[in-house]
């Protein structure tokens, strides 16, 4: 079945740095959507991409959806400690039906020291 | 603001027990899942709902059961609890036209 590879697994960073992670598919996604989850909190929608080439920034953070629409990437500028939790990817199976369930990533964790 | 509110945010129960996971949002979404979350699996798709009365199995459904009477309402049923549903358990709503899916605050289950 399709699956989500995202890297890097884990990053560790200085409070200030930019940050990257990716998510790339071997099948075509047409919506790529990023969440980022707080220890013992549910997924919160961060950015939603719908069209191959699409910039998107949501204050510090900005994603693209790749123009094979096989991957995309999130970026967070300027990291702070609040940034600290784990991020996902997520993308519809291809011939999505109406009501099925997103493909997850396994996640980003990411830490920020001060 | 879309809210997705989740009935408990911590349960423990014991083995056998029956248990009843309850999801309510506000945007009268038709779609509904449920799913659960455990380190190093990500999150699996446990049952779904696109329509009041209907619902579809995920990935994992064994041990699980779901009701949807009400649009707003989609409860998770564990018929009886066993110490490997011990997880992060997570539900989420969404419009019928869009992909972009809203999570409630989870509910961590600890079946003893």
């Amino acid at each position: 079945g399709q699956q989500l590879n995202q890297s890097p697994q884990s990053m560790f960073i200085q409070e200030g740095e930019d940050v990257s992670m990716n998510c790339t598919s071997s099948s075509i996604f047409n919506t790529w959507l990023w969440y980022k989850q707080d220890p013992g909190e549910g997924p919160v929608l961060l950015i939603a991409l719908y069209k191959a080439g699409e910039l998107t920034s949501n204050g510090r953070l900005t994603a693209q959806f790749g123009i094979t629409r096989k991957d995309s990437f999130l970026n967070i500028s300027a990291s702070i400690p609040s940034d600290v939790g784990i991020y996902f990817c997520a993308g519809p199976p291809f011939k999505n039906q109406a009501g099925t369930a997103l493909i997850f990533g396994k996640g980003t964790t990411l830490s920020v020291s001060s | 603001d879309v809210k997705v509110t989740q009935s408990s945010r911590y349960l423990v129960k014991r083995t056998g027990e029956k248990v009843f996971l309850e999801c309510v949002q506000d945007m009268d979404h038709e779609n509904m899942f449920w799913y659960r979350q455990d380190p190093g699996l990500g999150l699996r798709l446990i049952y779904f709902s696109y329509d009041v009365k209907m619902k579809e199995k995920g990935d994992i459904p064994e041990g699980y059961s779901v009701s949807r009477e009400k649009k707003e309402r989609f409860s998770l049923i564990l018929e009886s609890a066993s110490t490997n549903q011990t997880s992060m358990y997570l539900c989420a709503s969404r419009e019928g036209h869009l992909e972009t899916q809203y999570f409630g605050p989870g509910t961590r289950l600890l079946v003893l």
